[in-house]
């Protein structure tokens, strides 16, 4: 059974930063490209990041260009959201999300079939 | 902005056809996927590809494709069926991922 389990979110002040970990089992971790998506309070859905099965390749929303980055440990099974100057507008739960197809251009790498329950940030002073 | 436009709400009689909509350049070249998302829960795909629906999505829904517009229909609307709606493809440049603002579904 896939498992997305995300931790680390919480409230941190303006400027701040904040590492977030999604902890993933149910299927070769290494072979899929990874997403984080975000709901702010109360509003649609975000996409943030992706990253490719090997790491090697990054990919990000122009909201947080420049101020998050995405990682992973395939050791570990383990997708990384770092994010530094955190302002007001990155309050919103983060979720991880693995898609249907394992390449991150593929027709089905967009297309995402598991995601986990979310993890909380509230950006505040 | 989101590169994806849907409309805010959308209402249906109980056991009537509706259909919620996606527009966007990038959907001339990508096909939608549609999520369902209840209140304080993760969303869940419900349509995919051309019309393809995940292991435990009912047959009630079912999605098209048509130039720069995907919909989602729903035959037959039941009350578990009242949640927000989003889609998602590409952006414009098949580079990055974009979602839909959402739609609300009301099942009346």
């Amino acid at each position: 059974e896939v498992q997305l389990v995300e931790s680390g979110g919480g409230l941190v002040q303006p400027g701040g930063s904040l590492r977030l970990s999604c902890a993933a089992s149910g299927f070769t971790f290494s072979s899929y490209a990874m997403s984080w998506v975000r709901q702010a309070p109360g509003k649609g859905l975000e996409w943030v990041s992706a990253i490719s099965g090997s790491g090697g390749s990054t990919y990000y929303a122009d909201s947080v260009k420049g101020r998050f980055t995405i990682s992973r440990d395939n050791s570990k099974n383990t997708l990384y959201l770092q994010m530094n100057s955190l302002r007001a507008e990155d309050t919103a739960v983060y979720y991880c999300a693995k898609p249907l197809a394992g390449y991150y251009y593929d027709s089905s790498g967009y297309q995402f079939d598991y995601w986990g329950q979310g993890t909380l940030v509230t950006v505040s002073s | 902005s989101s590169e994806l436009t849907q409309d805010p709400a959308v209402s249906v009689a109980l056991g009537q056809t509706v259909r919620i909509t996606c527009q966007g350049d990038s959907l001339r070249s990508y096909y939608a996927s549609w999520y369902q998302q209840k209140p304080g829960q993760a969303p869940v795909l419900v349509i995919y590809g051309k019309n393809n629906r995940p292991s435990g999505i009912p047959d009630r829904f079912s999605g098209s494709s048509s130039g720069n517009t995907a919909s989602l229909t729903i035959t037959g609307a039941q009350a578990e069926d009242e949640a927000d709606y989003y889609c998602n493809s590409r952006d414009s440049s098949g580079n990055l991922v974009v979602f839909g603002g959402g739609t609300k579904l009301t099942v009346l």
